[in-house]
């Protein structure tokens, strides 16, 4: 079974670190690139971050450019989001997200087939 | 960065109408944009892809359609079972923005 389970959330304070990490089975990590998106409870979807297969590109959104980095271990099938400098609006569940078969390339830009049930992160003081 | 807008932000329709939401890209993405349904408490679900590619295994009452800055997702017969938010995103390029979503109910 195709699985991707996110852990490593949690509550911090403002300006205290996380790292997120997202545990790929039932399929060849490395075929694929992946991105974290996340969504605030009752709110849409905010993409986060995406790396391409090997981790030679990558992207953020601006809202967390310069303070969250992403990353993966192909090795250990496991993808992070080490965050940074947190604020209370960086609270939200934050969702692991597998790009499509074919997605083993350059670009790290793609639409999600797989997700998982994602990791709750809360910044408050 | 380019933006995504979707119309209406939230509908509600007769078990067995003919749905449509719009998503307008703020410049021309060519054909790249997908469609996820969320139901409540629920994670994401990949729907259409590449603007008017069905998903493996979503009922064949959705449907998508558009090119460049104007597209739809059309449900032909609304089921009880697509009680749901909907959303467009956009992945030409990064940022992999989402539009604010659609919320579907049953009247």
């Amino acid at each position: 079974e195709v699985q991707l389970v996110e852990s490593g959330g949690g509550v911090v304070r403002p300006g205290e670190s996380l790292r997120l990490s997202c545990a790929a089975s039932g399929f060849t990590f490395d075929d694929y690139a992946m991105s974290w998106v996340r969504q605030v409870p009752g709110k849409g979807l905010e993409w986060v971050s995406g790396i391409n297969w090997n981790g030679g590109s990558l992207g953020y959104a601006d809202s967390v450019k310069g303070r969250f980095t992403i990353s993966r271990d192909n090795a250990k099938n496991s993808l992070y989001l080490q965050m940074n400098s947190l604020r209370a609006e960086d609270t939200a569940l934050y969702y692991c997200a597998r790009g499509p078969v074919g997605s083993r390339s350059f670009y790290y830009f793609y639409y999600m087939d797989v997700w998982g049930r994602g990791t709750t992160v809360t910044v408050s003081s | 960065d380019i933006q995504m807008t979707q119309s209406p932000s939230s509908l509600s329709a007769s078990i067995g109408d003919r749905v449509t939401i719009t998503c307008r890209a703020s410049q021309g993405i060519s054909n790249y944009l997908a469609w996820y349904q969320q139901k409540p408490g629920k994670v994401p679900k990949l729907l259409i892809y590449a603007a008017s590619t069905l998903q493996s295994g979503v009922p064949s009452r959705f449907s998508g359609s558009g090119s460049g800055t104007d597209f739809t997702l059309t449900i032909s017969s609304l089921q009880p079972e697509d009680v749901a938010t909907y959303y467009c995103q956009k992945y030409n390029s990064a940022p992999l923005t989402f539009g604010g979503g659609t919320k579907v109910e049953i009247k």
